[in-house]
C-alpha cells in the first residue's frame, strides 16, 4: 500500500487559517468516510485531532475541522496559535482492511 | 483511562527478531469494538503502520512487512506482542503500541519505544 500524500510544509500567523491536504485512492480515502488526523509535537506520541472525516473527538478545540471530496481530505485549523505548531499525519482504513498514513506535514506558526 | 506501554529491548542485532511487548492498563484488552495495533517512526520520518489484532486473534499486516511480522495477544495479561523478524538497520524506529477504535482511527496511544538494530 502506497502513503497518503500530503505536503512536507505549511505556514501561516497567528490567527490565521490554514488547511492541509491528504490525497490517496478509491481503495482507501475515497472509499471511506474512516479519515483520520494526528497531531505529533516533538518527542511525543501523535494525538487524535479528528476522526472519521470531520468528527472531533471530545476535549480538542473547534479549530480544527476536516472535511473530504472524492479521493481528498483536508485539515482545516483556524485561529492560528503558537500551540498549533507541530507535525500532523493523515490515516485512512483500506479496501485491504489496513490502515495507511499520509507522509505527514510540518506546520510552521510564523 | 486506558494507559498503552511497550516495553522490551532497545537494541537487536542485525538479522534477529525484534520482540516487543504492550501491556494494556485501564479497561480490559477484550471489551468493546477494538483492534490492538502497532506503529512505527524512524526518526525524523513519518509513521508507518505495521499491524493490528482483534481479540479473537484476527489480523491484518502492512503488506510491506507481511512476510516478517507476526502479531498476537494475551488476553490473560491483558497484552498484545509484535515480532518482527530478520531485522536490519532500517528497521531502527520508535515503536508505538495503539488501540484502534471500530478498527479505523487510533484513540490511545503508547508513549513509544526506541529500538535500534546494530551490531
Amino acid at each position: 500500500q502506497s502513503a497518503l500524500t500530503q505536503p512536507a510544509s505549511v505556514s501561516g500567523s497567528p490567527g490565521q487559517s490554514i488547511t492541509i491536504s491528504c490525497t490517496g485512492t478509491s481503495s482507501d480515502v475515497g472509499g471511506y468516510n474512516f479519515v483520520s488526523w494526528y497531531q505529533q509535537h516533538p518527542g511525543k506520541a501523535p494525538k487524535l485531532m479528528i476522526y472519521d472525516v470531520s468528527n472531533r473527538p471530545s476535549g480538542v478545540s473547534n479549530r480544527f475541522s476536516g472535511s473530504k471530496s472524492g479521493n481528498t481530505a483536508s485539515l482545516t485549523i483556524s485561529g492560528l496559535q503558537a500551540e498549533d505548531e507541530a507535525d500532523y499525519y493523515c490515516s485512512s482504513y483500506t479496501s485491504s482492511s489496513t490502515l495507511v498514513f499520509g507522509g505527514g506535514t510540518k506546520l510552521t506558526v510564523l | 483511562q486506558v494507559q498503552l506501554q511497550e516495553s522490551g529491548p532497545g537494541l537487536v542485532k542485525p538479522s534477529q527478531t525484534l520482540s516487543l511487548t504492550c501491556t494494556v492498563s485501564g479497561g480490559s484488552i477484550s471489551s468493546g469494538s477494538y483492534y490492538w495495533s502497532w506503529i512505527r517512526q524512524p526518526a525524523g520520518k513519518g509513521l508507518e503502520w505495521i499491524g493490528r489484532i482483534y481479540t479473537s486473534g484476527s489480523t491484518n499486516y502492512n503488506p510491506s512487512l507481511k512476510s516478517r511480522v507476526t502479531i498476537s495477544v494475551d488476553t490473560s495479561k491483558n497484552q498484545f506482542s509484535l515480532k518482527l523478524s530478520s531485522v536490519t538497520a532500517a528497521d531502527t524506529a520508535v515503536y508505538y503500541c495503539a488501540r484502534v477504535r471500530s478498527g479505523r482511527y487510533i484513540d490511545y496511544w503508547g508513549q513509544g519505544t526506541l529500538v535500534t538494530v546494530s551490531s
